[in-house]
């Protein structure tokens, strides 16, 4: 069963651009969730998604966003990217919430902002 | 609010010897702990976790956590430790609210010596 799939895994922008990343859970996983990992603040929840709605969201300023489809695949945006945006996104899926069980994580996407 | 401490940043332990990591937690409910491990450039790999039940939680690879309501920790255990071990290690919360958002600690920096 193949893992959770985030696409790409590098990306370089500069101060003010805009970045979609993207992630396919688990085959049969709908519940899809964003962290940001920075040296500094460590994991941060960003979003959770499930049946294409956001059910919970983090402190980050509304320059995140992010949807799902009804495929269960997620993508999340960041506009008007600054310097400090620079992390490790990754996302997890599990099957839906409420379950007793683990998300289970990809292998993120490392955004440098220049 | 939940929260996680994990008060060492790193431990190191020989090939062949136990070892521990620490990790306490405040949440004003029943908590779900999980252990995360993440190698370079790697996202996050679920090891075990607590729900309920048996305080005493058997993971993969040989680990194993026990859960000390009383003294509100959840440390990770091994009894012989690898080489190969040596990554870093987090430890989560998440309420039983239906929601999925994890709290994290800051990580543990396991080293294995040969």
């Amino acid at each position: 069963k193949a893992g959770v799939t985030q696409t790409p895994r590098y990306l370089i922008k500069t101060r003010g651009q805009q970045v979609t990343l993207s992630c396919s859970p688990i085959s049969g996983h709908r519940s899809v969730s964003w962290y940001q990992q920075t040296p500094g603040q460590g994991l941060q929840f960003l979003f959770e998604y499930f049946s294409e709605t956001q059910r919970n969201k983090g402190n980050f300023p509304g320059r995140f966003s992010g949807r799902q489809f009804s495929n269960s695949r997620s993508e999340m945006n960041v506009s008007t990217l600054e310097l400090g945006d620079s992390a490790l996104y990754l996302c997890a899926s599990s099957l839906a919430p409420g379950q007793n069980q683990p998300q289970h994580f990809g292998d993120g996407t490392r955004l440098s902002i220049l | 609010a939940q929260s996680v401490a994990q008060p060492e940043d790193q431990v190191n332990v020989a090939e062949g010897n136990p070892l521990t990591v620490k990790c306490t937690y405040s949440v004003s409910g029943n908590p779900y702990l999980f252990w995360y491990v993440q190698y370079p450039n790697r996202g996050l790999q679920f090891l075990l976790k607590y729900i309920t039940g048996d305080n005493l939680v058997k993971g993969s690879y040989g680990f194993e956590a026990e859960f000390n309501k009383s003294q509100t920790s959840f440390h990770l255990k091994k009894p012989s430790a690898l080489v190969s071990d040596s990554a870093l290690y987090f430890c989560a919360v998440r309420l039983n609210t239906g929601f999925q958002k994890l709290v994290f600690g800051t990580g543990t920096r396991l080293l294995v010596s040969p």
